[in-house]
């Protein structure tokens, strides 16, 4: 199957700066990429998407960089919050037909923030 | 609007006994997946479906069995559990081909098997 791998399992940040969470991933045939976002005891929720065509998206201060080169994603969190600490997750994902979307899911890494 | 709703939220089994997870969507999605989530594993795929009356197998189907008998609603069933089978159990819907791929999670379901 697809490999996905986070660089970091943990990542601590001071409230107020930036946090950079990566991501590799091994398909080059993935056309599509999530991140998500699970709080302790929740299911994940969706934060931002890419699609493989695009190198750079921007959502309410979130941005997802996807370098295709490399094989690399990564979760940009401005201004970091104390809400923002929770496992982020992203997800690679091969649309096809009739086989379901298949996601694959990388560990986690776990986000602190420091009040 | 529910989105997705699973029940049992926490269970407690014996070796042995039998369980069904009930996961029901509103969304009126047709895509439906179970996923099983373990420390240090991330989200596996235990089996899923594109489509009212039809199911496949994901990456970890031995021991579960499933079934989409309605398009809202999708069962995941234990027949025998193991301790091998404790872990958190998450159902997740998307629209499916042409939509934006995007997975829509329950809450979790927490089993225990002793």
């Amino acid at each position: 199957g697809e490999s996905v791998g986070l660089h970091l399992p943990t990542l601590s940040v001071q409230e107020g700066d930036n946090s950079i969470i990566n991501c590799a991933y091994s398909n080059s045939a993935s056309d599509y990429f999530i991140w998500y976002k699970q709080e302790s005891g929740k299911g994940p929720q969706f934060i931002i998407d890419i699609r493989s065509n695009m190198d750079k998206r921007q959502g309410q201060r979130v941005t997802v960089l996807l370098n295709k080169t490399v094989k690399h994603l990564s979760l940009q969190i401005a201004a970091t919050q104390p809400g923002d600490s929770a496992v982020y997750f992203c997800a690679e994902i091969s649309t096809g037909t009739n086989t379901g979307n298949q996601f694959y899911f990388g560990t986690g890494t776990s986000l602190t923030v420091i009040p | 609007n529910a989105g997705v709703t699973q029940t049992p939220k926490f269970r407690v089994l014996k070796t042995g006994q039998s369980m069904t997870l009930l996961c029901a969507q509103d969304m009126n999605h047709e895509y439906m997946y179970w996923y099983r989530q373990d420390p240090g594993m991330g989200l596996r795929l235990i089996h899923y479906s594109v489509g009212e009356g039809t199911t496949a197998k994901g990456e970890v189907p031995d021991g579960y069995n499933v079934s989409r008998l309605k398009k809202q609603n999708f069962l995941l069933g234990l027949e025998s559990a193991a301790p091998s089978q404790t872990s958190v159990y998450f159902c997740a819907s998307s629209t499916g081909q042409g939509g934006t791929g995007e997975l829509f999670f329950g809450e979790g379901s927490r089993l225990t098997v002793l």
